[in-house]
């Protein structure tokens, strides 16, 4: 149980596009749902903290206009990188909680490239 | 700001040997999780150890807590090349938050 799928794995898009990122809860409901970035050979830096049905809280130096986070439901969560640049390509994660439950389950990340 | 540091920050050794990672954070926690990630995938949970607790097991694996020292200890016994990936320790944010902030990960080879 408690499965985090993303979709897509592996996206290459051009400079000035938006790329959207799906996180979704297989067999759970995921009243919060975390995005983490990370750069190669480096840890997981927390963008952004989202609750379904309420608007996304941001970690200090994310953009929120740039990074666009939509939680529609208790098992999908949305990612969009909006106007992407070469320094926007990383490793995007996301995560899920079961309601007050600790443990932090992981989707298998989306890498991002940016040409 | 980075609460947990993993040392070593690479270790290498041979398939059947023992692996110690250790992880030091900053702040006070309730309680402090170790994940796994093989290189380009996702974290997959290993086990999480509570701040009233000082020790825990699960298979192969040993989480020790010293929350006086403020770290922690991940053993992995009778290694096996399938282990190797880079371990993370996380850590709850200050005021039981469910947001987790993250060392900067041990990498782990072991040689068959």
């Amino acid at each position: 149980g408690a499965v985090v799928s993303q979709h897509p794995s592996r996206v290459i898009c051009k400079s000035g596009t938006s790329v959207k990122i799906e996180c979704r809860s297989l067999d759970f409901q995921a009243t919060t749902m975390f995005w983490y970035r990370q750069f190669p050979k480096k840890s997981l830096m927390l963008m952004a903290t989202s609750n379904e049905g309420s608007k996304a809280t941001y970690e200090q130096g994310v953009e929120k206009d740039k990074f666009l986070i939509n939680h529609a439901s208790l098992t999908l969560s949305t990612l969009t990188v909006t106007s992407a640049h070469p320094e926007d390509s990383s490793f995007y994660i996301c995560s899920a909680t079961v309601a007050a439950k600790d443990t932090q389950y992981f989707g298998p990340g989306t890498r991002l490239t940016v040409l | 700001s980075q609460q947990g540091e993993e040392d070593p920050q690479a270790l290498s050794i041979q398939e059947g040997e023992n692996a110690t990672m250790n992880c030091s954070y900053k702040t006070s926690i309730n309680n402090l999780q170790w994940y796994r990630q093989n290189s380009g995938r996702g974290l997959v949970h290993l086990i999480l150890i509570r701040s009233n607790e000082r020790e825990k097991h699960s298979g192969r694996l040993r989480v020790t807590l010293d929350t006086s020292k403020k770290s922690s200890s991940l053993l992995i016994t009778a290694s096996r090349a399938a282990d190797t990936a880079s371990y993370f320790c996380a850590t709850d944010a200050q005021g039981g938050s469910e947001k987790l902030v993250f060392g900067k990960g041990t990498k782990l080879t072991v040689n068959p």
